[in-house]
C-alpha cells in the first residue's frame, strides 16, 4: 500500500528563519511527487511536480527536492504570507494519488 | 477563467437521504478525481477517472458512487449517506501526461450528515 508521511505536523517560524519540511514515501512505481499549498477554507493550490531522484524545482522562497525515499520543501527567509498547510502527494503508476496529512507552517512577523 | 466548479458549497442532510455533489471543469482535462479531507487524516482519494466512461476506486470508495458520462462533469453520489461521511470534499482535475499532471482543485463542499 502506498504511504506518504509528512513531518513535522506543525512548524512555527520567525520571519526570515529558513527551515525544511519532509515528505517520506513508499509507492509502487512513482509517476510523480507533488507539493501543494492549502490556505484555510480553500482547495489545495499546486506548487511543484518532481519526477525523478535528484530533481529540484524552485519558486520564489520555496525549493523542492527529491530522493528515492523522500522529498524536502525548503522555505528560505519566509514571510508571514507563506503561512499555510503544505501537502505532499505521490502518484503511483496506476494514477492513484496518495496525500500526506500535511505540515502547517505559521510564520510570525 | 480556468476553473473547477463544485456545488453546493455547504450541505446539511439526514442519514439515508440520497444526494449528489456536482463537479465541472472547463479546461478539457482527461483526469478527474474526488477527495475527502478530515482533520489529522489529510486528503484521501475516493474515486478517480482517466477519461469518459473510465472510473477507478481510490483509497476510500465505500458508500460513494461516481459517473463520467461527459468529459467536463464528474458527480459524486451518496446513495444512503451516514454520519461518518461528514467531511470536506474536494473535486480536482488535470491533464494526463508527464508534463501536465498538476491538479486543479475546486473550492470544496462541506457536508454534514445528521
Amino acid at each position: 500500500e502506498d504511504q506518504v508521511t509528512q513531518s513535522p505536523e506543525a512548524l512555527r517560524l520567525q520571519e526570515g528563519e529558513s527551515s525544511s519540511l519532509n515528505c517520506s514515501y513508499t509507492v509502487s512505481g512513482l509517476r510523480g511527487l507533488f507539493w501543494y499549498r492549502q490556505d484555510p477554507g480553500k482547495g489545495p493550490e499546486f506548487l511543484f511536480t518532481l519526477y525523478s531522484a535528484g530533481e529540484e524545482k524552485e519558486k520564489e522562497r520555496l525549493k523542492a527536492t527529491l530522493t528515492k525515499k523522500e522529498s524536502f520543501l525548503h522555505i528560505t527567509a519566509p514571510k508571514p504570507e507563506d503561512s499555510a498547510t503544505y501537502l505532499c502527494a505521490v502518484q503511483a503508476e496506476d494514477y492513484k494519488l496518495s496525500f500526506g496529512a500535511g505540515t502547517t507552517v505559521t510564520v510570525r512577523a | 477563467e480556468a476553473q473547477v466548479t463544485q456545488n453546493p458549497r455547504y450541505l446539511i442532510t439526514v442519514t439515508g437521504k440520497k444526494l449528489t455533489v456536482t463537479c465541472s471543469q472547463n479546461m478539457n482535462h482527461e483526469y478527474m478525481s474526488w477527495y475527502r479531507q478530515d482533520p489529522g487524516l489529510g486528503l484521501r482519494q475516493i474515486y478517480y477517472s482517466m477519461n469518459v466512461e473510465v472510473t477507478d476506486k481510490g483509497d476510500v470508495p465505500e458508500g460513494y458512487k461516481v459517473s463520467r458520462k461527459e468529459k467536463r462533469n464528474f458527480p459524486l453520489i451518496l446513495e444512503s449517506p451516514s454520519p461518518n461521511q461528514t467531511s470536506l470534499y474536494f473535486c480536482a482535475s488535470s491533464f494526463l501526461g508527464s508534463t501536465n499532471e498538476k491538479l486543479f482543485f475546486g473550492s470544496g463542499t462541506q457536508l454534514s450528515v445528521l
